[in-house]
């Protein structure tokens, strides 16, 4: 199955910054996905990550908020911008796995201050 | 009503003990289903997927009861290194509708 890489693991930032974050994968994916995971709570779907063409964003998800790049079968970043504390949580990269289970990447763990 | 619903825990059993979870879903549609571990401070990986059979994988069966809108996963012969938390998620149709449960947590001890 595919090896997921995400840079960076970890940040701490300041609110109204912005932060962007990489996702690699070892083998060339039709499917990318970026997901998060807010403390204490389930893992939340944030969009779709489509090569060659804009993201399919979830419902409470916005471009603007969260710009997200494709530029090829490997490679995927997610921006969280204009940080809040409320934007803290771990994001996470995934990929389509077997049947319709997905692999998750490491993680990225974000604390807004 | 949630869409899935796990009971957190934490479930804290002997070693060797017997250990069993359930999993509701609200969705009827629902097609796909598959229990995951998150390891702290790791990410989630999938443990196994849940047949309309029921499925055994070593100490590891999940079972799917879709009248009643749930599924089990029963861990035999716990071990310390079981201790993690066990995600619960059912998708109706495709990667984009996979929804996840917020976890039971199941702590082992010596």
């Amino acid at each position: 199955s595919a090896v997921i890489s995400q840079k960076p693991s970890r940040d701490i930032c300041q609110r109204g910054t912005s932060l962007t974050i990489q996702c690699q994968v070892d083998s060339q994916v039709t499917m990318m996905f970026w997901y998060r995971q807010q403390p204490g709570q389930s893992l939340t779907l944030i969009a779709t990550a489509n090569q060659g063409s804009e993201a399919t964003y979830e419902s409470g998800f916005v471009i603007d908020k969260f710009p997200i790049s494709r530029p090829n079968l490997t490679f995927s970043t997610l921006t969280v911008s204009n940080m809040s504390p409320e934007d803290s949580s771990i994001y996470l990269c995934s990929v389509e796995g077997t049947g319709t289970s997905i692999i998750f990447g490491p993680g990225t763990r974000l604390t807004v201050l | 009503r949630k869409e899935v619903e796990q009971d957190p825990g934490p479930f804290n059993v002997p070693e060797g003990a017997t250990v069993a979870f359930n999993c509701t879903y609200s969705n009827s549609a629902s097609q796909s289903f598959f229990w995951y571990r998150q390891d702290c401070r790791k990410e989630p990986k999938l443990l196994m997927s849940v047949y309309s059979s029921g499925n055994e994988d070593g100490r590891f069966t999940a079972q799917l009861n879709r009248a009643s809108q749930y599924i089990s996963l029963l861990i035999r012969d716990s071990k310390l290194s079981d201790s993690a938390t066990y995600l619960c998620v059912v998708s109706s149709s495709g990667y984009s509708t996979l929804t996840f449960g917020k976890g039971t947590m199941l702590l082992v001890s010596p």
